[in-house]
């Protein structure tokens, strides 16, 4: 079964606009980690937002926000006011067993990509 | 500025042949990771590395190969036992989590190879 499920593989979102990216997640573990990236067409991959699972209150970085509906296994990224430099992969990933040995790595979603509309 | 640098940004590579991908960061992070991306897919995780001269399978290990032989260092070989290795590949690299999940993983530019 998949870890991350990201069902969206395109968006066209206007400029200036809000824009969800959807997540959900599998896991049996209580305490996980998921992270949100952006994979501009450089290839790079640049972090945008954490989440624990025990956190009470849902994360919130500039003009990025997770939805995070724990009993739901969701964690939907918001961004705000979109922007062209928007335009770019998204990636949704994961972090299990945190405290052990294999908790070390990230399994990832295959993406969502958006494009900002001037 | 610390940072992961990978090289070469661009490889190409006849069928048969085996090939070395380098990274190395200077961020004295203790963990790094290696994973592959495909045209329009999420990243793969190949091998990771928690600490010196130890290392772990991910996912896709087969037909890849690592070594750790210093904190900066965890070069990926791409051998001649991978079916299909044109892909883009990315290193990253991160402290080791202790009761926190939320350290992050830092990536590298990555390097695309094509097998010809």
């Amino acid at each position: 079964a998949q870890k991350i499920t990201q069902t969206q593989p395109g968006m066209f979102v206007q400029e200036k606009e809000a824009v969800t990216l959807d997540c959900t997640y599998d896991t049996s573990d209580p305490s996980y980690g998921l992270f949100w990236y952006k994979q501009p067409s450089s290839g790079e991959m640049i972090f945008l937002i954490y989440q624990g699972s025990y956190d009470q209150q849902n994360a919130t970085e500039g003009r990025y926000s997770l939805n995070f509906q724990k009993a739901r296994k969701s964690a939907n990224l918001v961004i705000s006011a979109s922007q062209l430099g928007d335009s770019a992969m998204y990636f949704c990933a994961m972090r299990e067993k945190i405290g052990s040995a294999a908790g070390n790595k990230l399994t990832f979603g295959g993406g969502t990509r958006v494009l900002v509309k001037p | 500025d610390g940072g992961i640098t990978q090289s070469p940004k661009y490889l190409f590579r006849k069928e048969g042949q085996n090939v070395t991908l380098s990274c190395e960061q200077n961020l004295n992070h203790d963990a790094m990771y290696w994973y592959r991306q495909d045209p329009g897919q999420g990243l793969r995780l190949i091998y990771y590395s928690q600490i010196v001269n130890d290392f772990q399978k991910g996912d896709i290990a087969e037909g890849y190969s690592v070594s750790r032989e210093k904190k900066e260092s965890f070069p990926l070989t791409v051998t001649s036992a991978q079916k299909n290795p044109t892909a883009f590949y990315l290193c990253a690299s991160s402290i080791v989590p202790g009761s926190s999940g939320a350290n992050v993983l830092t990536f590298g530019a990555g390097s695309r190879l094509t097998v010809l």
